[in-house]
């Protein structure tokens, strides 16, 4: 149990609509990144949030868009769905220490778009 | 620039020993192992930090090849509880830091069968 949170775990969504995801960050973590998990990969890096702020993003058009508010949650919107949009999203939470960060992944939501 | 991992798929019968390596193109700052559950999240296992030394805890460890831009992971006695798939996720050397973000191998299946 990592202590983040996400919501929905389940999604179905036609071509061409719109969708928000959402993510809660384990306690005194600052950073959450986005990830796209399609059947067989592994996660694809989205973005990423450090205090408010996208730091970071990955191969993603920009109908990939995200948010964090002042208590690290975060959002992920995804504008005119296509059907290759269709994966298990996760999100995970970090704080920088010294060296490296670890990131914790929450339990995804599952996206399936007809 | 994605990592690649290896093998592809591996089967073994509990109490025998694995080995799965993860390489990479660009010289790394980080590697962060993970293993994931059919329908689950990626659970953290370990980080390796350039520099840094052999981690583990009881019968699973890995290390860090700076020379080659390589780490492996060891599973060693295995059981039932290992079967799932095994993802390395590789920071980069970014201005004498990290690029902040994890790219991620396809993955290792691992299969322990009784």
């Amino acid at each position: 149990e990592t202590g983040v949170t996400q919501s929905p775990t389940h999604l179905i969504k036609t071509r061409g609509q719109q969708v928000t995801l959402r993510c809660s960050s384990q306690s005194g973590h600052n950073t959450v990144s986005w990830y796209q998990q399609a059947l067989g990969q592994g996660p694809q890096f989205i973005f990423q949030y450090y205090r408010e702020e996208e730091n970071g993003r990955g191969n993603f058009p920009p109908r990939f868009s995200g948010l964090q508010f002042p208590n690290y949650s975060s959002e992920l919107n995804v504008n005119a769905l296509e059907l290759d949009d269709s994966a298990l999203y996760l999100c995970a939470s970090s704080t920088r220490l010294a060296g490296a960060e670890t990131q914790y992944f929450g339990p995804g939501t599952r996206l399936l778009v007809l | 620039q994605q990592p690649v991992q290896s093998p592809q798929a591996v089967i073994l019968r509990e109490g025998e020993d694995a080995v799965i390596n993860c390489s990479s193109s660009k010289a790394l700052y980080s590697v962060h192992w993970y293993r994931q559950k059919h329908g689950e999240a990626p659970v953290f296992l370990m980080i390796l930090l350039k520099g840094g030394e052999q981690k583990g805890h009881e019968k699973i460890s890995a290390s860090f090849n700076e020379k080659k831009q390589q780490s492996s992971l060891y599973l060693t006695a295995s059981q039932l509880s290992y079967s799932g798939t095994y993802f390395c996720g590789t920071e980069w050397v970014n201005y004498g830091g990290s690029q902040g973000n994890l790219i991620f191998g396809k993955g290792t299946k691992l299969s322990v069968k009784p």
